[in-house]
């Protein structure tokens, strides 16, 4: 059965601090996978990752894929309450299909 | 990317009524999905909405429950029939534009039922 996995389900930091979240999966017919933040309703996009060892990078935000040991981390360095949200990895299968992990919540105090 | 207004954004209905969600899309898009996202849970597909037929269900869900109308590239409808309390959630529409394209997410619709 396909699963993404994602860990820690919650992380409470402080501003400044760096964080590391984690996407594991075991899903057949894999095509990409994407991250999400999703701070009320509508999940919004942050990076879709195809190959392997290519850094995709947005400001503070990074994310790296690992086809072989199928993981992928996002990291955010120098957060900021704005970061608070629940963060969703997703694989993309060839039939178009999104399969969510169930989140990462985030929380950053001042 | 494709800008995507789904409404109502929220809504309270009591048990036993129906409601239905539209979901447009500022430009033609080959895929559109329906998701649901239960308090606390990831988003679970619903199904697919296919222009021109039925929509493709996935398990768990059926036409009955959840009938889905696209009656063009732009548009498309989820209808959640006699509701109960269990299918208070959030409800979201999914475009992507293209195969290895990135989804992008409605508004999400916001639904109580009492």
């Amino acid at each position: 059965e396909d699963k993404v996995v994602q860990s820690p389900l919650s992380l409470v930091v402080h501003e400044g601090d760096t964080v590391t979240l984690n996407c594991s999966y075991e899903v057949t017919n894999f095509r990409s996978l994407l991250w999400y933040k999703q701070e009320k309703k509508a999940p919004t996009f942050l990076f879709m990752l195809t190959s392997s060892g290519i850094e995709k990078k947005s400001g503070r935000l990074s994310s790296i894929l690992d086809k072989k040991e199928l993981f992928s981390i996002l990291n955010i360095t120098a957060t900021q309450t704005g970061d608070s949200a629940v963060y969703l990895c997703a694989v993309e299968r060839n039939t178009d299909k999104l399969i969510f992990g169930t989140g990462t919540r985030l929380q950053v105090f001042p | 990317s494709a800008v995507i207004s789904q409404k109502p954004s929220r809504d309270i209905c009591q048990r036993g009524t129906s409601l239905t969600i539209q979901c447009q899309v500022d430009s033609q898009v080959t895929m559109m999905f329906w998701y649901r996202q239960q308090p606390g849970q990831s988003l679970t597909l619903i199904a697919t909405a296919n222009q021109g037929s039925e929509a493709t269900y996935e398990s768990g869900f059926v036409i009955d429950k959840f009938p889905i109308s696209r009656p063009n590239l732009t548009f498309s409808t989820l209808t959640v029939s006699n509701m109960s309390p269990e299918d208070s959630s959030i409800y979201l529409c999914s475009v992507e534009d293209g195969r290895g394209a990135e989804a992008f997410f409605g508004q999400g619709t916001r639904l109580t039922v009492v």
